[in-house]
């Protein structure tokens, strides 16, 4: 069972530059997350979605889009890259959006924009 | 609004001790969940215990169990018999019952002493 895959595992971007972040999950999940987790500092929500067609801003929203077109991936895009942008990235799924549901995550994808 | 604190910023325990690791949180939802995470340093974030504001007993899971004081408004994480394999960041968490931001302590790096 893969549970939470999400791709590139890393990437290097110039500034200006745009990338998409893949999430995939396999658990039928309804709810998927993506945080931002820089040094020194646990993981922020960026957007997450609350089902197919379906998303939302989280506390740290800016620079990015969202999209969730199959229930099963979640997009996360950078239109134009800035060095402030540089973190470690990490999709999580849940099955309910309850304070009882366990998030599941993804192994991260490190980004650096120089 | 909702808001973790992990005051210890690293902790040191010798192998086969116990060492609890502390989590302080604040909020005026009387419904929540609260979380534990580990993240080695491969970097995934591994789900350890869950305890819900409205359960009478302490959570365990094997050799992590979860320290509740709800009047305290602390939730700290012990681990019983560590292991080397234990050394990693832990990280606390905390989402309330209509919040889909899930809001998480800044970490505290636990390194297990041969």
């Amino acid at each position: 069972n893969a549970g939470v895959t999400q791709t590139p595992k890393f990437r290097v971007l110039k500034t200006g530059q745009s990338m998409t972040l893949l999430c995939a999950q396999d658990m039928n999940h309804e709810y998927m997350y993506w945080y931002r987790q820089d040094p020194g500092m646990g993981l922020r929500l960026i957007h997450y979605s609350v089902g197919e067609g379906t998303t939302a801003k989280g506390e740290v929203p800016d620079g990015y889009n969202v999209s969730r077109l199959k229930k099963q991936n979640f997009l996360l895009g950078l239109e134009s890259a800035a060095p402030s942008q540089t973190s470690v990235y990490f999709c999580a799924s849940s099955y309910a959006g309850t304070s009882t549901d366990t998030q599941y995550f993804g192994p991260g994808t490190r980004l650096t924009v120089l | 609004a909702q808001k973790i604190t992990q005051t210890q910023p690293g902790m040191f325990v010798q192998e086969k001790e116990a060492v609890t690791l502390d989590c302080t949180y604040d909020t005026s939802d009387p419904s929540y969940g609260l979380f534990w995470y580990k993240q080695p340093s491969s970097g995934e974030m591994i789900f350890l215990i869950y305890q819900g504001s409205y359960d009478q007993q302490n959570a365990t899971e094997g050799r992590y169990s979860l320290n509740f004081q709800k009047a305290r408004k602390s939730a700290n994480l012990v681990i019983s018999a560590s292991q080397l394999g234990d050394s990693a960041m832990y990280f606390c968490a905390m989402r309330e019952y209509n919040n889909n931001d899930m809001r998480f302590g800044a970490g505290t790096r636990l390194t297990v002493k041969p």
